[in-house]
């Protein structure tokens, strides 16, 4: 049972290349979350879904898309990337809305925008 | 939308030694408020939560208490070891919305020294 597995872990873009970061959950969880992590700024939402097909805006949105065509997948895409999206990524799922057992995250990919 | 403030941002405690991390909250209809701890270049795990019905939660050396009247939540740790060096995000998800939203906190960097 792998959990949360995010890909890849590690990228280094240059300013307006494009890239798409792979997270994959084989608990079955309907919702699953992108978030980015800066110093001092804590999780931030992106993106996220609530099911196969459904996706929606978090508290970040701009400069992202994502798509969530298969259950167990959620993609993140960076169509130009910028100096400002340099981050660690994380992805999240959780059995339901409420997430009563909490977050299950990935392992984070680290994005260096040159 | 909720706003959750988190202090203090660092903390360094001698080995042994208790340590307190607080998070208030803004949305008084928040009833849910996960920790979550991360170790250095892992990724966040969920510690301990609690819920608006309760008012303090124990796991073994961790606990945490809830104030609702005050909106405000404390992490607790006892008997401090080194491997209880990590970063600690408190976060809290309201009722309204009919999809799961949390907030997190910026989190507490803590240091424990032998």
């Amino acid at each position: 049972n792998a959990g949360v597995t995010q890909t890849p872990k590690f990228r280094v873009l240059k300013t307006g290349q494009s890239m798409t970061l792979l997270c994959a959950q084989d608990m079955n969880h309907e919702y699953m979350y992108w978030y980015r992590q800066d110093p001092g700024m804590g999780l931030r939402l992106i993106h996220y879904s609530v099911g196969e097909g459904t996706t929606a805006k978090g508290e970040v949105p701009d400069g992202y898309n994502v798509s969530r065509l298969k259950k167990q997948n959620f993609l993140l895409g960076l169509e130009s990337a910028a100096p400002s999206q340099t981050s660690v990524y994380f992805c999240a799922s959780s059995h339901n809305e409420r997430a009563s057992y909490g977050y299950t995250f990935g392992s984070g990919t680290r994005l260096t925008v040159v | 939308g909720e706003n959750v403030e988190q202090h203090p941002s660092t903390l360094s405690v001698q080995e042994g030694d208790s340590a307190v991390i607080k998070c208030t909250y803004s949305d008084s209809a928040s009833n849910y408020f996960p920790w979550y701890k991360q170790e250095l270049g892992k990724r966040p795990q969920l510690i301990i939560d609690i819920r608006s019905n309760v008012g303090e939660k124990k796991d073994q050396r961790i606990a945490v208490t809830l104030n609702k009247t005050a909106k405000h939540f404390s992490l607790h740790i006892t008997e401090t070891q080194p491997e209880d060096s990590a970063v600690y995000f408190c976060a809290a998800r309201p009722l309204s919305g009919g999809y799961q939203k949390v907030t997190f906190g910026i989190g507490t960097k803590l240091q424990v020294i032998p």
